[in-house]
């Protein structure tokens, strides 16, 4: 089955720095990648996606590069502010019927002032 | 408003009392599973279902059963909770994945802790 890993497992930046979090997959049939971010006390909310026939993807100050080579794909947020403060999880799933999303274990970003 | 119901938010239990956590979508999806998050492990997959009486196991099914006897609702179901079962619980609801992949629906969370 799919094994997703997920780096760092903890990331602190000051306000207005940028941060990245990387995600490395084994299924080579995945073909559509999640990022979910939970806020505290919350449940996880979808925050951008990006299927295997782009390389990135772009939504105001967060964008989602995809390397299927490698098999990675990164989250990077520009311009880090204290909302962003939360748990970031990738995922990866095959489409078509069954296919199940596999979670990464987690980044906490602290972003301090 | 499109949602996914979970309850009980919050319940404490006794090892070996039978327990139902309720999960109800309103988006009329077929797809529907059972997470739990641990600390350092992520969102686990305990079961899901692909429609109506139609369910099978995750990663982590041991010790859970589920059943989907209509479309909206997938109760989980633990028979005899030990305290490993300690944990918090989402229910997740996505539109069955064609060639784009879906968005998963995601419940307010469960927090069940067993002595």
């Amino acid at each position: 089955g799919e094994n997703v890993e997920q780096h760092p497992s903890t990331l602190s930046v000051q306000e207005g720095d940028s941060a990245v979090i990387k995600c490395t997959y084994s299924d080579s049939a995945s073909n559509y990648f999640p990022w979910y971010k939970q806020e505290l006390g919350k449940r996880p909310q979808l925050i951008i996606d990006i299927r295997s026939n782009v390389g990135e993807k772009k939504d105001q100050r967060i964008a989602v590069t995809l390397n299927k080579t490698a098999k990675h794909f990164s989250l990077h947020i520009t311009e880090t502010q204290p909302e962003d403060s939360a748990v970031y999880f990738c995922a990866a799933s095959r489409t078509g019927t069954a296919s199940k999303l596999t979670f990464g274990t987690g980044t906490r970003l602290q972003v301090t002032l | 408003e499109a949602q996914v119901t979970q309850n009980p938010r919050y319940l404490i239990t006794v090892t070996g009392k039978k327990l139902t956590v309720t999960c109800s979508q309103n988006m009329n999806h077929e797809y529907m599973s059972w997470y739990r998050q641990d600390p350092g492990l992520g969102l686990r997959q305990i079961y899901y279902s692909m429609n109506v009486e139609v369910t099978d196991k995750g990663d982590v099914p041991e010790g859970y059963k589920v059943s989907r006897k209509e479309k909206r609702n997938f109760p989980l179901i633990l028979e005899s909770p030990s305290p490993n079962q300690t944990s918090l619980y989402f229910c997740a609801s996505r539109e069955i994945p064609g060639q784009r992949g879906t968005e998963a629906f995601f419940g307010q969370g469960t927090r069940l802790t067993v002595v």
